[in-house]
């Protein structure tokens, strides 16, 4: 089982609908989590951390945390077709300096 | 500009020409890691740094050195690159032990012939 997993997509996704990636974990020790945006070409971004369980809002972002279940999403409210990029999961264990990536999903917003 | 900066930015080279990809940054970060992006396989760490002359591995350290003399710099070198050493390479930093604040550099394609 990989440390980070998630749904490689493409999701497709019209524009000003709700994206929604998902992201699961195998290591239960994890604390921290992280939503990177890549756009292609280009380096990763941070958008978004989340430590406790629930929701956490930015702006159109909505990150949440489920760690009896072991899964990390991340909402993305009225897409846009500059939300159009792969979105990378990540997971740290507090302490440790891994930080362990998910390989991605590709999010294709449709105008 | 708070920037991480690489170079080069591309590099074509063949099996077993040493090499080295620098990478800086001007925010005075303590924390410094090199990353590779393969399809499929996504980001996997390199090396890290938490600060100078303080280096560990990271998930994926074979065939590659570090070394971190001063701190805005972050070398990462291949003594002998090898075909499976083709990737897409960034740099990071960050401030604290958190990774809420990691900038990346714009990355360093590599491709060993």
């Amino acid at each position: 089982q990989k440390e980070v997993e998630q749904n490689s997509g493409p999701l497709s996704v019209p524009e000003g609908a709700i994206a929604s990636l998902n992201c699961t974990y195998s290591d239960r020790g994890s604390q921290s989590f992280f939503w990177y945006r890549q756009y292609s070409g280009k380096s990763p971004e941070l958008i978004m951390f989340i430590y406790s369980n629930g929701d956490k809002e930015d702006g159109r972002f909505t990150a949440q945390l489920n760690k009896a279940s072991q899964y990390v999403s991340l909402l993305i409210r009225d897409s846009q077709p500059s939300d159009s990029a792969t979105y990378l999961c990540a997971v740290n264990l507090f302490g440790n300096e891994k930080l362990t990536f998910g390989t991605g999903t590709r999010l294709t917003i449709i105008p | 500009e708070a920037q991480v900066t690489q170079n080069p930015r591309y590099l074509i080279t063949v099996t077993g020409k040493k090499l080295t990809v620098t990478c800086s940054q001007n925010m005075n970060h303590e924390y410094m890691s090199w990353y590779r992006q393969d399809p499929g396989l996504g980001l996997r760490q390199i090396y890290y740094s938490m600060n100078v002359e303080v280096t560990d591995k990271g998930d994926v350290p074979e065939g590659y050195k570090v070394s971190r003399k001063e701190k805005r710099n972050f070398p990462l070198i291949l003594e002998s690159p090898s075909p499976n050493q083709t990737s897409l390479y960034f740099c990071a930093s960050r401030f604290g032990s958190s990774y809420n604040e990691q900038f990346f550099g714009p990355g360093t394609r590599l491709t060993v012939l």
